[in-house]
């Protein structure tokens, strides 16, 4: 079975563009998450989508936003891109709400270089 | 504020020699802790979901346990495909919903 996959697997932008990142999660999983991961740090928590519902939401602006369709899968947006935008964005899905406890399962992610 | 706290920021172990790897956490609210293994320029792989204090998990030469403050990665007779950096984090509900917090995580380096 396939896992997470998000496209594409690389993208450069110039500051102030807008980007729109892509996730599909695994099979039969409702709940996407959005990470950022600045190189040698861990992954910070942008969204949590379920049900096409925002169920958590991590300390970013409002530049960045995301939402999920009914096929489960999710996009997540950037606009007014700034230097410090570049990073690993990684989509992780799990089985159903988290208010259940669930695992997480991370998708390859997105390289994003702002110039 | 939740807050996640991992030790060693780097470890370099000989093939064969055993260590921990310590996460600590302050969270109001653990709904899970989880461990994973992230290899350069990859997404993180599922190592093991821990819930309450007292709770233990293994596969291979791993094993996690969880106290109600931190919580240890045992790898034991490590090989050099262990190398990685090993990723912390929690799960908690806070004022905005679903909260995930991970550590800074520990690259481990295992040599032959």
């Amino acid at each position: 079975d396939a896992g997470v996959t998000q496209s594409p697997t690389h993208l450069i932008k110039t500051r102030g563009q807008h980007v729109t990142l892509r996730c599909s999660p695994i099979s039969g999983h409702k709940s996407v998450s959005w990470y950022q991961q600045v190189l040698g740090q861990g992954p910070q928590f942008i969204f949590q989508y379920y049900e096409k519902e925002e169920r958590g939401r991590g300390n970013f602006p409002d530049r960045f936003s995301a939402r999920q369709f009914p096929n489960y899968s999710s996009e997540l947006n950037v606009n007014a891109l700034l230097l410090g935008d570049s990073a690993l964005y990684l989509c992780a899905s799990s089985f159903r709400d988290s208010r259940v406890k669930e695992t997480q399962y991370f998708g390859p992610g997105t390289r994003l270089l702002v110039l | 504020e939740d807050q996640v706290t991992q030790s060693p920021e780097a470890l370099r172990l000989q093939e064969g020699e055993s260590s921990s790897l310590n996460c600590s956490y302050t969270v109001s609210g653990l709904r899970g802790l989880f461990w994973y293994r992230q290899d350069p320029g990859k997404g993180p792989e599922f190592l093991f979901t821990l819930y309450s204090a007292g709770e233990e998990k293994e596969k291979e030469r791993l094993k996690a346990t969880l106290t109600k403050k931190e919580s240890f990665l045992h790898i034991t007779a490590p090989k050099p495909e262990d190398s990685a950096t090993y990723l912390c984090a929690v799960h908690s509900l806070d004022n905005y919903g679903q909260n995930f917090v991970f550590g800074p995580g520990t690259r481990l380096s295992v040599l032959p």
